[in-house]
C-alpha cells in the first residue's frame, strides 16, 4: 500500500533549526510537497521537490532523495509564527496525491 | 489511520456539461468537510465548508451556483461543477474532519478535472 510518514508532533524553541522528516512508500513518484497550515486555515504551499538535493527558499528548506524515499523540511531562525501543523504530501503515478497525517510545530519562546 | 477518497480521480469533460466529484470517509464519521482547489505548485484555496445536513458555507468569489455541494451523511459529500467551462479546469481536493477532542482534518487524494 501507500504510505506517508512523518512525526507526529515536535517542540522547538524560537530562534531555533527545527527539521521534519517526511518518508514514504508510493506507487510511482511525481514530486512531494509540502504545505503550512495553521489552525482553521487552507493549507499554504512550501515547496515541491522532483529532483533529489535541496531546494532553499528564505528561512525554509526542503530535502528530497528518492532513492530512500525521504524527504525533510528545514525550518530556521524559528519564529512563533511558525507554530503550525506541516503536511508531506506525494504525488503518485497516477497524479493523486497522498497525503501524511501532518506534523503540529510547537514554537516556545 | 483515517482515509478520505474522491472519486473520480480524474475527468475530461465537454464545456457545458456537470461533473461531480465524490468525496468519502472511509473509517472514520466526518462533522465537516472542505472543498479546495488548488492549482500547478499553488496553496490550495478554500473553495466551500460543508456540515452534515446543513448548507455549505462558500467563500467570498466562489460561485454557489456554479460549485453545488451537498453534505449527505457524515461519511459523504459532493461537489458538483455545473455548466463546466474550460477555466474550471483544476485540482480539486476535499478534506475531511473528526470531531472530539482531538480534531484531525484528511485530505483526499483530488479529482483532476479538464474541460475541454
Amino acid at each position: 500500500g501507500q504510505n506517508i510518514d512523518q512525526p507526529t508532533e515536535m517542540t522547538a524553541t524560537e530562534g531555533a533549526i527545527v527539521q521534519i522528516n517526511c518518508t514514504y512508500q508510493t506507487s510511482g513518484f511525481n514530486g512531494l510537497f509540502w504545505y503550512q497550515q495553521h489552525a482553521g486555515e487552507a493549507p499554504t504551499f512550501l515547496s515541491y521537490n522532483v529532483l533529489d538535493g535541496l531546494e532553499e527558499k528564505g528561512r525554509f528548506s526542503s530535502f528530497l532523495s528518492r532513492s530512500k524515499g525521504y524527504s525533510y523540511l528545514l525550518l530556521k531562525e524559528l519564529q512563533m509564527k511558525d507554530s503550525a501543523s506541516y503536511l508531506c504530501a506525494v504525488m503518485d503515478s497516477n497524479y493523486q496525491l497522498i497525503w501524511g497525517a501532518g506534523t503540529k510545530l510547537i514554537i516556545k519562546p | 489511520g483515517a482515509v478520505v477518497s474522491q472519486h473520480p480521480s480524474r475527468v475530461i469533460c465537454k464545456s457545458g456539461t456537470s461533473v461531480k466529484i465524490e468525496c468519502r470517509s472511509l473509517d472514520f464519521q466526518a462533522t465537516t468537510m472542505f472543498w479546495y482547489r488548488q492549482f500547478p505548485k499553488q496553496s490550495l484555496m478554500l473553495m466551500a465548508t460543508s456540515n452534515e445536513g446543513s448548507k455549505a458555507t462558500y467563500e467570498q468569489g466562489v460561485e454557489k451556483d456554479k460549485f453545488l455541494i451537498n453534505h449527505a451523511s457524515l461519511t459523504l459529500s459532493t461537489l458538483t461543477v455545473t455548466s463546466a467551462h474550460p477555466e474550471d479546469s483544476s485540482f480539486y481536493i476535499c478534506s475531511a474532519r473528526t470531531g472530539g477532542v482531538q480534531e484531525t482534518q484528511y485530505f483526499g487524494p483530488g479529482t483532476r478535472l479538464l474541460v475541454l
